[in-house]
């Protein structure tokens, strides 16, 4: 079945201390993957998508097929991190080549401490 | 350029009646996505339209209907309404084929079933 995993619901970590937020998928394609954020009274808004391989506000994330992974890094936590992360997929061969049909992990709540 | 809108806010039925949410898609995208999140989860795909039809639909019975219109805004109906679907209701738009397409969600309506 097609489902996407963060095993914690809840991370807490210090400024300045690293930070990872773990996801794994099981999907039998070639899904994309993303991670949306969710920041206090703000719309869920996307931060990264694996095809682009880039790092937005220090974030980055690897794909790594062989574990089914894609976890969610950042060097150095600030305060401004503080948010709800959610892990998601997409397989847009479904659905006319939109991104649309994101199938979303529960979110992780990130909580970083001055 | 205006952001993805929804309304109602907020909104409270009781069961067994019908309730309409609409959504307002950001200028220029053709496409509007559905989902739906319960409490202490992520969202769940409900189905996207495009151009007018529906282009794929999540694991939501039928009484869960939704319209496209031509000016890209969205309805999505609900029929005899059950305890389960109190939930925050999300519509996303976006711009099927263009290059990275990314999805824009809406502030959302939360959904009250008594």
């Amino acid at each position: 079945a097609q489902r996407v995993t963060q095993p914690e619901k809840l991370l807490s970590v210090f400024k300045g201390a690293p930070v990872e937020l773990k996801c794994n998928y099981s999907y039998s394609g070639s899904p994309e993957l993303f991670w949306y954020v969710q920041y206090s009274r703000q719309r869920l808004q996307l931060l990264l998508r694996h095809i682009s391989r880039e790092s937005i506000k220090g974030f980055t994330a690897d794909l790594n097929k062989g574990e089914t992974s894609f976890h969610l890094k950042k060097p150095f936590a600030q305060e401004e991190d503080s948010a709800m992360y959610y892990c998601a997929l997409s397989d847009p061969m479904n659905y006319g080549g939109s991104q649309g049909n994101l199938i979303f992990g529960k979110g992780t709540k990130l909580s970083v401490k001055p | 350029e205006t952001g993805v809108t929804q309304s109602p806010t907020h909104l409270i039925k009781t069961r067994g009646q019908q309730v309409t949410l609409r959504c307002s898609s950001q200028s220029g995208h053709n496409t509007v996505s559905w989902y739906q999140q319960a409490l202490g989860q992520g969202p769940q795909f409900i189905f996207q339209y495009y151009r007018e039809e529906e282009n794929g639909r999540g694991n939501f019975p039928p009484r869960f209907s939704g319209l496209q219109f031509p000016n890209y805004s969205s309805e999505l109906n609900v029929n005899a309404l059950e305890l389960d679907d109190s939930a925050l209701y999300l519509c996303a738009s976006s711009l099927v084929g263009a290059p990275g397409e990314k999805l824009f969600f809406g502030s959302g309506t939360q959904l009250s079933v008594l």
